[in-house]
């Protein structure tokens, strides 16, 4: 069972930023944010994850609340390459659990 | 680095008939974990396997089985395969599965039954 929820879709303008927003309202203390992305039925491709403190690589930031019941995934400049289904996975050991993720669609 | 293998990646099978999914891990990476994705279901996990053993079970039911070897390589075998069964199959693997490692995916292996 996901234990995420998130928008079933989304659009963004390309060179906007992306604003992915995800609900997790049980997670537990030792469970962690993971963003996933996948493109078209390849294999899912890993973009950041998080415990508490908000994190930034070179793909994209996520930000977690104080509370950790949500977060925000921020794709800052969205190009066309980005349109895909993104999945925000809360994750314990040896186990994640996907839920039905967000479509963004990024336009010209 | 060489990522996560599949093989093969696509395969034809017929209702009945059994099936056997190869995963080759990322070097170094001890943790394989299997999901099915359908376009009714999504992404669902399958079982997930650490040193040559099943530590991490979903809810299939037990025609679905697998196994790690000591090169932490895995197999997924479907027995008495059902048109139900036709699917994207993903691998994923990591250090050892802990919850703040991140889990590589496969390409996929898309089967279908017919």
């Amino acid at each position: 069972d996901a234990k995420t929820t998130q928008p079933t879709s989304m659009d963004c303008a390309e060179g906007r930023a992306a604003n992915l927003p995800c609900n997790h309202s049980t997670i537990s203390g030792n469970e962690y944010v993971y963003w996933y992305r996948q493109i078209h039925s390849q294999g899912p491709q890993y973009i950041i994850h998080g415990l508490k403190n908000n994190e930034t690589n070179e793909m994209a930031s996520l930000i977690i609340t104080e509370d950790r019941k949500s977060s925000t995934l921020i794709l800052p400049h969205a190009t066309l390459r980005d349109t895909a289904v993104y999945y925000c996975i809360v994750r314990v050991e040896g186990d994640m659990r996907f839920g039905a993720g967000t479509r963004l669609t990024v336009k010209p | 680095k060489a990522g996560v293998t599949q093989t093969p990646r696509y395969l034809i099978k017929t209702r009945g008939q059994q099936v056997t999914l190869s995963c080759s891990p990322i070097s170094g990476h001890r943790s394989v974990s299997w999901y099915q994705q359908t376009p009714g279901q999504g992404l669902q996990f399958l079982f997930e396997y650490f040193s040559e053993t099943q530590r991490n079970k979903g809810n299939f039911p037990g025609r679905f089985s697998g196994r790690q070897f000591s090169n932490s390589r895995s197999e997924m075998n479907v027995s008495t395969l059902e048109l139900g069964d036709s699917a994207l199959y993903l691998c994923a693997s990591s250090l050892a599965g802990l919850a703040r490692e991140t889990q590589y995916f496969g390409p996929g292996t898309r089967l279908l039954v017919l």
